[in-house]
């Protein structure tokens, strides 16, 4: 596609539940990117995907945090039994290649709020 | 680690009048820097980008930066400000060694008539 996708742009669910968000990143990139972002934080690093494996799953906040990506492409972002302090907006991007002079494109993102 | 500290949580300004968001990195290699603006709403957008070629770097918008070894600094500056400039501007640091962009905490620019 023209640009990173991401749905569902907005998701309300019930505490204790499950979600899966999902993004589709531009077509034939390599790196993939997720990041939460609070309100009124800056952004927070999840995860980094290089083709289907990930290099650095540092920032998954706890073992509840899950993500995958299939064919190199899309990536799910699963979330188990959610909080209340998971509400944020979920960003994902995409670059294509591995590179520290890469540009990475960045989704609308995901507003996740848990009530 | 690599980081990146952005000064000023917020910034206001008259229109019409320069713009200084400013960025202190830190890291021991040559890193790679970026700016990234984020208007309400809408998603993320790169301003530009240091790529060592270049020490003052020029972006969208009639933004510019310059890159500061010395000083570790990759401050964003605009000569003129203009009311559709207002946003969240973001300072970004790549990861040598695992590509992370680890981001700054962000400074909010306001820009008043």
């Amino acid at each position: 596609g023209a640009g990173v996708s991401q749905s569902p742009s907005n998701k309300v669910t019930e505490k204790g539940k499950d979600v899966e968000l999902r993004c589709d990143p531009i077509s034939g990139h390599t790196a993939l990117y997720w990041y939460r972002q609070s309100l009124g934080q800056g952004l927070e690093f999840l995860i980094y995907f290089q083709g289907n494996s990930a290099p650095d799953k540092s920032g998954l906040p706890s073992d509840r945090f899950s993500a995958e990506r299939t064919g190199g492409s899309v990536s799910t972002l699963t979330i188990q039994r959610t909080q209340q302090e998971d509400s944020a907006v979920y960003l994902c991007a995409s670059s294509s290649l591995s590179g520290v002079y890469t540009e990475a494109f960045f989704g609308q993102g995901t507003r996740l709020t848990v009530v | 680690a690599q980081s990146v500290t952005q000064l000023d949580s917020h910034v206001s300004v008259s229109e019409g009048t320069p713009v200084l968001l400013r960025c202190n990195y830190s890291s021991s290699y040559s890193p790679s820097l970026f700016w990234y603006v984020q208007h309400p709403n809408k998603g993320l957008q790169l301003l530009l980008k240091y790529t060592s070629a270049a020490t003052l770097v020029k972006g969208i918008n009639g933004f510019e930066a310059e890159f500061k070894k010395s000083e570790t600094s990759f401050h964003l500056t605009k000569p003129s400000a203009h009311m559709s400039d207002a946003a969240e501007y973001f300072c970004v640091v790549s990861d040598l060694g695992t590509d992370k962009l680890i981001f700054g905490t962000g400074t909010r620019l306001q820009v008043f008539p």
